[in-house]
């Protein structure tokens, strides 16, 4: 029962390069997201999916892209990595929220650095 | 969706009660109480939640005022791997934001031997 899963893990990057965050769940969630978490910091939104072919922006999406091509997977794209985008990215999944019992599953988190 | 207050941080015996709570004075009729937690280095794992009865699981209880104002996390018997970060979030089930999770400060639960 694998969940949610995040590679890589560990990241270094420099300035300007571009990569892709990826995530995969095998519960046939129809909702995915990602949050980034800075250092003594809760968790905000970058970019989230209700379901395949359908994304949509959170809290801080600048600098992310995303896409949802089928329904276990949804990577994050960094298009030009900056020194500010250095944080721990998670990845969650749930069913559709018209449940309130849905539980939220999160990854196990991406360590970014970018130098 | 209403926004919560928690300590910053809480310190707990081991063996003991932990009672760890939240204001969310601002919540709506159709907002739950949820509380996550998350281990260091780890991603949030669900705890409990509730609407306004009070829950209890494996895990803990939950205890929310009869006003909905504010709502206590209760973990009976604390351990040292209950040590973490825990986060009281107030939302609609569905929230057409992909059921997107507000995150506060949390409160930074310390149990000690």
């Amino acid at each position: 029962n694998a969940g949610v899963t995040q590679t890589p893990k560990f990241q270094v990057l420099k300035t300007g390069q571009s990569m892709t965050l990826q995530c995969a769940q095998d519960m046939n969630h129809e909702y995915m997201s990602w949050y980034r978490q800075d250092p003594g910091m809760g968790l905000r939104l970058i970019h989230y999916s209700v379901g395949a072919g359908i994304t949509d922006q959170g809290e801080v999406p600048n600098g992310y892209n995303v896409s949802r091509s089928t329904t276990e997977d949804f990577p994050l794209r960094l298009l030009s990595a900056a020194p500010s985008q250095t944080s721990v990215y998670f990845c969650a999944s749930s069913r559709t929220g018209r449940s309130a019992g849905n539980t939220i599953y999160f990854g196990e988190g991406s360590w970014l650095t970018v130098v | 969706d209403a926004k919560t207050t928690q300590p910053p941080s809480m310190d707990c015996a081991e063996g003991r009660a932990a009672n760890l709570p939240c204001n969310h004075s601002t919540i709506s009729g159709n907002e739950y109480v949820y509380w996550y937690r998350q281990i260091h280095s780890q991603g949030p794992q669900y705890i409990i939640h509730g609407l306004k009865n009070n829950e209890t699981n494996e895990m803990a209880s939950l205890i929310i005022t009869e006003d909905r104002k504010s709502s206590t996390l209760i973990l009976p018997h604390a351990t040292l791997r209950d040590t973490a970060v825990y986060y009281c979030i107030v939302r609609r089930p569905n929230n057409n934001a992909g059921n997107m999770l507000t995150f506060g400060g949390g409160t930074r639960l310390m149990v000690k031997p």
